[in-house]
């Protein structure tokens, strides 16, 4: 069992809809959660983080965590076709050091 | 600051060959990590340093692959010798982290082409 796991995809969606993305961990000591966007050929950025259960939002981007179900998700409102990128989803794991593994990603794209 | 920075941007090199990746991080940051992305497996973890001494190299996929950070501010990867099937994008990244905090910042990345 991999450490994060997404669904890759692709997930199409029409421009304006919202997007929802969603990824599983199974580490249950996992404090800190992530979500990162990669256009293709460029490196990851980060666009949102998330560490305590319930939602967080930023514009048009809501993280949602729920640690009982071990679940992450990432909602993107308005979608836009500038948002057409891969997400991953991170998380950092338990103990002293802080050891960050990437799902494989879920490749979004957005219908003009 | 001028961000993560990687080289060369490009390698290409053939099978058999020693191949030498770069990594200045952030200056400050004192975890730093190196990945490799392929399509098939995504992002994969290979080795992470803190404060410049390897905390876990689990991710290392054999003894080919060897990695080390003499100071703070340099990282090297070393893959001895180089397979075809090391051709990927190898992502070096920085941070400073705390209990909960603490953003990952990428260089703009390795790409390998191995022959």
């Amino acid at each position: 069992q991999k450490e994060v796991e997404q669904n890759s995809g692709p997930l199409s969606v029409p421009e304006g809809a919202i997007a929802s993305l969603n990824c599983t961990y199974s580490d249950r000591g996992s404090q800190s959660f992530f979500w990162y966007r990669q256009y293709s050929g460029k490196s990851p950025e980060l666009i949102m983080s998330i560490y305590s259960n319930g939602d967080k939002e930023d514009g048009r981007f809501t993280a949602q965590l729920n640690k009982a179900s071990q679940y992450v998700s990432l909602l993107i409102r308005d979608s836009q076709p500038s948002d057409s990128a891969t997400y991953l989803c991170a998380a950092r794991g338990s103990g002293g050091y802080q050891k960050v593994t990437f799902g494989t990603g879920t490749k979004l794209q957005v219908i003009p | 600051d001028a961000g993560v920075i990687q080289s060369p941007r490009h390698e290409v090199t053939e099978m058999g060959q020693e191949v030498t990746l770069r990594c200045k991080p952030i200056s400050g940051h004192d975890y730093l990590f190196w990945y490799r992305q392929t399509m098939m497996r995504g992002l994969e973890l290979l080795i992470y340093f803190n404060n410049n001494v390897p905390i876990d190299d689990s991710g290392m996929p054999e003894d080919r692959f060897s990695a080390k950070m003499p100071n703070a501010s340099f990282s090297t990867l070393k893959i001895q010798p180089s397979e075809p099937r090391d051709s990927a994008v190898y992502f070096c990244a920085s941070s400073l982290l705390g209990t909960y905090t603490g953003e990952l910042f990428f260089g703009e990345g390795s790409r390998l082409t191995v022959l």
